[in-house]
């Protein structure tokens, strides 16, 4: 098993620009969501989805686009790149809420 | 929405010695508690996870203890390896609520 996949690993970006961040696990899982890790700041939730077909806004959610398209995958889109989007972005899932949550690989996006 | 402190930010022992990271959460609603380990370059894996019907849990030399009524629970390593060296992050999340909060991080250093 693959567990959950992202791409792409590293991005760079121009200010303005958009993007769509790809996140597939194959475990099953129910809910799947989008965070954001910055230096100091530990991982705060962009966005959720508790079960296909439902999205919800997390802690940092401006900015940010998602789409559940099916139970696997689970995108992250930005439609009009900023500096300050400038992090680490992660996709996790887990079977259902209050379970233990399994990381993809991260993806390392730069705005310039 | 709940929010998630964690101390100390770094923490640097010898070999051999116990570390131990404490967290606050402000909801009383929350009543799992996880703890991820992030190595440098790495995505979080979880390592230790407590519910809050339990007080306290442990996994060989890994514990982690959960005051419900002080909204606190901390981890707690024994006998220290350089292995163990990482970013360690706790979270907390009520049931039927994703918005599953992150500590800040403790990069834990152990000296050979």
């Amino acid at each position: 098993n693959a567990g959950v996949t992202q791409t792409p690993k590293f991005q760079v970006l121009k200010t303005g620009q958009s993007m769509t961040l790809q996140c597939a696990q194959d475990m099953n899982h129910n809910s799947m969501y989008w965070y954001r890790q910055d230096p100091g700041m530990g991982l705060r939730l962009i966005y959720y989805s508790a079960s296909e077909g439902t999205t919800d806004k997390g802690e940092v959610p401006n900015g940010y686009n998602v789409s559940r398209l099916n139970k696997r995958e689970f995108s992250l889109r930005l439609e009009s790149a900023a500096p300050s989007q400038t992090s680490v972005y992660f996709c996790a899932s887990s079977e259902v809420q209050v379970t233990e949550a399994f990381f993809g690989q991260g993806t390392r996006l730069t705005v310039v | 929405g709940e929010n998630v402190e964690q101390h100390p930010s770094t923490l640097s022992v010898q070999e051999g010695d116990s570390a131990v990271i404490k967290c606050t959460y402000s909801d009383s609603a929350s009543n799992y508690f996880p703890w991820y380990k992030q190595e440098l370059g790495k995505r979080p894996q979880l390592i230790i996870d407590i519910r809050s019907n339990v007080g306290e849990k442990k996994d060989q030399r890994i514990a982690v203890t959960l005051n419900k009524t002080a909204k606190h629970f901390s981890l707690h390593i024994t006998e220290t390896q350089p292995e163990d060296s990482a970013v360690y992050f706790c979270a907390a999340s009520a049931y039927n609520n994703n918005d599953m909060r992150f500590g800040a991080g403790t990069r834990l250093t152990v000296k050979p």
